[in-house]
């Protein structure tokens, strides 16, 4: 088990609304990342914090948006949602400076939206 | 085409064979590659690690990372039961901080 935790665990919204994913960083990590994981495929990547910044992004819209507080914890905000935005939401942690991209995975966050 | 490819099986096989996994790619600057593990409902758990070309051996797994093919492979020896979940191979490039380029996954089922 990895120390990275996630809630809620599934989430079922309907189109259109806002949803707001959370996430507690393992202890000592200081990046967050965050991915889309589509039934049957790999995750893909959507963006990473350091230092309550982001300082990466994938090819996601931006009303794929989010946080990193002081204490590391972070979450992931999704606008106006759309049916292909049912997916496992993934958040990883790992160490900056730690360039062999290592990650640390949480166990996701299951969202349907109908 | 996608940048890294893998045969998405299923593959199964039977109790303490040996399973051979394997991914290609298109992105001649990656320099990190990684195996990771997917159990069902779970997150992705690493499973090895690389750096550029070579070999790493880490009890019953070996990866190999053939650069000048763009080509890595993940073997499994005396498979169990408890082997079977999704392998997904990633890479990233240097600097690319914790931007991972999954393939789809390979789903194992290992058969008593």
């Amino acid at each position: 088990e990895t120390g990275v935790t996630q809630s809620p665990t599934h989430l079922i919204k309907t189109r259109g609304q806002q949803v707001t994913l959370r996430c507690s960083s393992q202890s000592g990590h200081n990046t967050v990342s965050w991915y889309q994981q589509a039934l049957g495929q790999g995750p893909q990547f959507i963006f990473q914090y350091y230092r309550e910044e982001e300082n990466g992004r994938g090819n996601f819209p931006p009303r794929f948006s989010g946080l990193q507080f002081p204490n590391y914890s972070s979450e992931l905000n999704v606008n106006a949602l759309e049916l292909d935005d049912s997916a496992l939401y993934l958040c990883a942690s790992s160490l900056v400076g730690d360039p062999s991209g290592k990650l640390f995975f949480g166990s996701g966050t299951q969202l349907s939206v109908l | 085409q996608k940048e890294v490819e893998q045969d998405p099986g299923p593959l199964s096989v039977p109790e303490g064979a040996i399973v051979s996994l394997n991914c290609t790619y298109s992105n001649s600057a990656f320099q990190y590659f990684m195996w990771y593990r997917q159990y069902s409902r779970k997150g992705p758990e690493l499973l090895m690690y690389t750096y550029s070309s070579g070999n790493k051996e880490d009890g019953r797994f070996t990866a190999q990372v053939d650069k000048s093919s763009k080509y890595i492979s993940l073997f499994i020896r005396d498979s169990q039961p408890s082997d079977s979940a999704t392998y997904l191979c990633a890479m990233a490039l240097t600097g690319g901080g914790n931007k991972l380029t999954f393939g789809t996954g390979t789903q194992l089922k290992v058969e008593l």
